[in-house]
């Protein structure tokens, strides 16, 4: 089935530093990429889509400077989180489609800290 | 906006029971609806979908049921089991050619041994 790697799961950084989170699909081509945030006991939010090839498109109130994304080829998508602050402190996910497989096929998500 | 809204927010139920978890979104043209099983610190799993031309489906003990006209849809889970606990999400596709999903607010499920 499609899988979906994610790096890194966990990654502990400080106030002011930039952290890059990776996504690749392994065994299908993703056209489109999403890439989710998930604070504790509540849901996925939806931070942008990427196509392969276009700009990313933020949905409203995600600052595009701070979340930079790149899906520059049909298999990997990176998140930048630039000048991370506590406030970041989340569960990034990411998923991906090909737009033919029923469903998202998910990350395994990164733990983000920001000390 | 699209909007998806899921209830109830937790539900304990008896190992044996059934569970019902209920979902109403508001897009009309939304036409794909996928469940998702996410256990704690891990990635949700697609555990069930239905397309809006099916009025139901079934899995073994998972089934999902969809009524377009009240833009209503169910997860409904039989003879639960202790490892049925988890958190349930529901989705609605915003039918916009973005393949974007509005994701519901979560259910916490807690089967009781």
């Amino acid at each position: 089935g499609a899988v979906v790697s994610q790096h890194p799961s966990w990654v502990i950084c400080k106030s002011g530093t930039s952290v890059k989170i990776e996504c690749r699909s392994l065994d299908f081509q993703a056209t489109t990429m999403f890439w989710y945030r998930q604070f504790p006991k509540q849901s996925l939010m939806l931070m942008a889509t990427s196509n392969e090839g276009s700009k990313a498109t933020y949905e409203q109130g995600v600052e595009k400077d701070k979340f930079l994304i790149n899906h520059a080829s049909l298999t990997l998508s990176t998140l930048t989180v630039t000048s991370a602050h506590p406030e970041d402190s989340s569960f990034y996910i990411c998923s991906a489609t090909d737009r033919v497989i029923s469903g998202y096929t998910f990350g395994s998500g990164t733990r983000l800290t920001v000390v | 906006g699209e909007n998806v809204e899921q209830h109830p927010s937790t539900l304990s139920v008896q190992e044996g029971d059934s569970a019902v978890i209920k979902c109403t979104y508001s897009d009309s043209a939304s036409n794909y609806f996928p469940w998702y099983k996410q256990e704690l610190g891990k990635r949700p799993q697609l555990i069930i979908d239905i397309r809006s031309n099916v009025g139901e489906k079934k899995d073994q003990r998972i089934a999902v049921t969809l009524n377009k006209t009240a833009k209503h849809f169910s997860l409904h889970i039989t003879e639960t089991q202790p490892e049925d606990s988890a958190v349930y999400f529901c989705a609605a596709t915003w039918a916009s050619g973005t393949y974007k999903y509005i994701f519901g607010t979560g259910t916490r499920l807690k089967v009781l041994a």
